[in-house]
């Protein structure tokens, strides 16, 4: 069954050091997402990508965070200047329609970024 | 700002009962909404969706949507160890063609 994959599984960095998240969306799926959920707190919309563009961004989702599609298969979410208030697991989703119309969107295993 | 709302639970059923899960949402433009699964440390799985008041039934879930009520449950029949989860309640985000917002989720746990 196809699936969301991303690397790696556990990211630990210092304050203050860039880190690049990976994703491998769902080959036939062309909207990709990332959220993030800080322990114990809710699933957090960061940004969704279409067509080798931003389509949406939350509040969250400030300078500090882009993302990238740098070929056909990856999808990357990257954090400058990493803070310890970005500790959390993000999660990378794909989905073949947009969600806001009622797409399924499928969720990777998830990144935890620890930050120290 | 849309929200999704659910009770956090814990919320303890014996093993084979059944578990109810309730989740209501402010926007009444919502045209769907989807339930995941999350275990502990893993990301949230996708157990169903549903678009039309009324029922929707697969195997041991059935997912209930009252428009008018502006709310949706969630029905796990013969409850079993491995439902023990926590289960999100989601809807699309408002004017959004693109995100899901999450309810904080509502703990199950299955009592054997």
């Amino acid at each position: 069954e196809p699936e969301v994959t991303q690397t790696p599984s556990h990211q630990v960095t210092q304050m203050g050091q860039e880190v690049i998240l990976r994703c491998v969306p769902i080959s036939n799926h062309l909207y990709f997402y990332w959220y993030r959920q800080i322990l114990g707190q809710k699933v957090e919309f960061l940004v969704s990508f279409y067509n080798n563009e931003i389509s949406e961004k939350s509040e969250i989702f400030d300078d500090q965070f882009s993302v990238e599609r740098p070929d056909g298969s990856n999808f990357t979410l990257k954090i400058r200047s990493t803070k310890l208030e970005d500790s959390a697991m993000y999660f990378c989703a794909s989905s073949e329609a947009p969600t806001g119309g009622g797409a399924e969107a499928f969720f990777g295993q998830g990144t935890r970024l620890t930050v120290v | 700002q849309k929200e999704v709302e659910q009770n956090s639970g814990p919320l303890s059923v014996p093993e084979g009962a059944i578990a109810s899960l309730n989740c209501t949402y402010s926007d009444r433009g919502s045209q769907s909404f989807f339930w995941y699964r999350q275990y502990s440390g893993k990301s949230p799985e996708l157990i169903m969706s549903i678009y039309s008041n009324g029922d929707k039934e697969d195997g041991r879930f059935t997912a209930q949507l009252n428009k008018a009520s502006q709310y949706v449950s969630l029905l796990i029949r013969d409850s079993q160890p491995s439902d023990s989860a926590t289960y999100l309640c989601a809807a699309p985000g408002y004017s959004s063609a693109s995100k899901i917002i999450f309810g904080s989720g509502t703990r199950l746990s299955i009592r054997p």
